[in-house]
């Protein structure tokens, strides 16, 4: 039973529009979500993420919306650029006193983005 | 950002042999390291939480014998695979949280590459 999934296992977007990955969680225990950023052959670098608290945060280009009736979150990159290339992660944590970073990762979608 | 240092990046091992990987917090204290594995398109597995001074906890269906874990100060955590096979090939993560930060930001290693042959 996968507890955060994302649906999508690629996509593919023109420079200088905008990139949506999605991804959807089952446990309504998760109150703490982030994503990350993989390249081939390398770990993930933290992206940004987002307390249950929230509905949207923002850090430059990437922005990350939360839906918690809706158990989604998404990820929006504008304008995407040929560097975002890359697998993006969805990961949901339990904000607990213990193993706080402690994180249930999707699959991953690849985004590709074309010059 | 913090910087967590895994080495050895890739290991090509015999079957039935022990290969340890070393995940290193550089400029941070980590009370608490994850390890983590992936198969080739899937997720990152998590197969242990490793925290400094006590036993490992590991997730279901990961035999502790065969992945011992040692986090014996507040910047090493260690990984053995231990008698190694063919179908232990797979990249191994390992990430750790920094105990001064208030979130639950992961920072990872670059992770190993294993090849058992």
């Amino acid at each position: 039973d996968q507890q955060v999934k994302q649906n999508s296992p690629s996509l593919s977007v023109q420079e200088g529009r905008i990139s949506i990955l999605n991804c959807d969680y089952t446990n309504s225990m998760f109150d703490y979500f982030l994503w990350y950023k993989k390249y081939p052959a390398e770990g993930p670098t933290f992206l940004i993420s987002i307390s249950s608290i929230k509905d949207k945060n923002e850090d430059g280009r990437f922005t990350v919306f939360l839906n918690k009736s809706a158990k989604h979150l998404s990820l929006h990159i504008v304008p995407s650029q040929p560097g975002d290339s890359a697998v993006y992660f969805c990961a949901a944590s339990m904000n607990l006193n213990t193993n706080a970073g402690k994180s249930t990762f999707g699959d991953g979608t690849t985004l590709t983005v074309k010059p | 950002g913090a910087v967590v240092s895994q080495h050895p990046s890739r290991v090509i091992c015999k079957s039935g042999t022990s290969v340890k990987i070393e995940c290193r917090s550089l400029d941070f204290q980590a009370t608490t390291m994850f390890w983590y594995r992936q198969f080739p398109k899937q997720s990152l597995m998590l197969m242990a939480t490793s925290n400094e001074g006590s036993k490992a906890t590991y997730e279901q269906g990961v035999e502790k014998d065969k992945f011992l874990i040692n986090h014996a100060s507040l910047t090493l955590s260690t990984l053995t695979v231990t008698s190694a096979h063919p179908e232990d090939s797979s990249f191994y993560i390992c990430s750790a949280q920094d105990a001064d930060r208030a979130s639950n930001e992961a920072f990872f290693g670059q992770g190993t590459r294993l090849t058992v042959v």
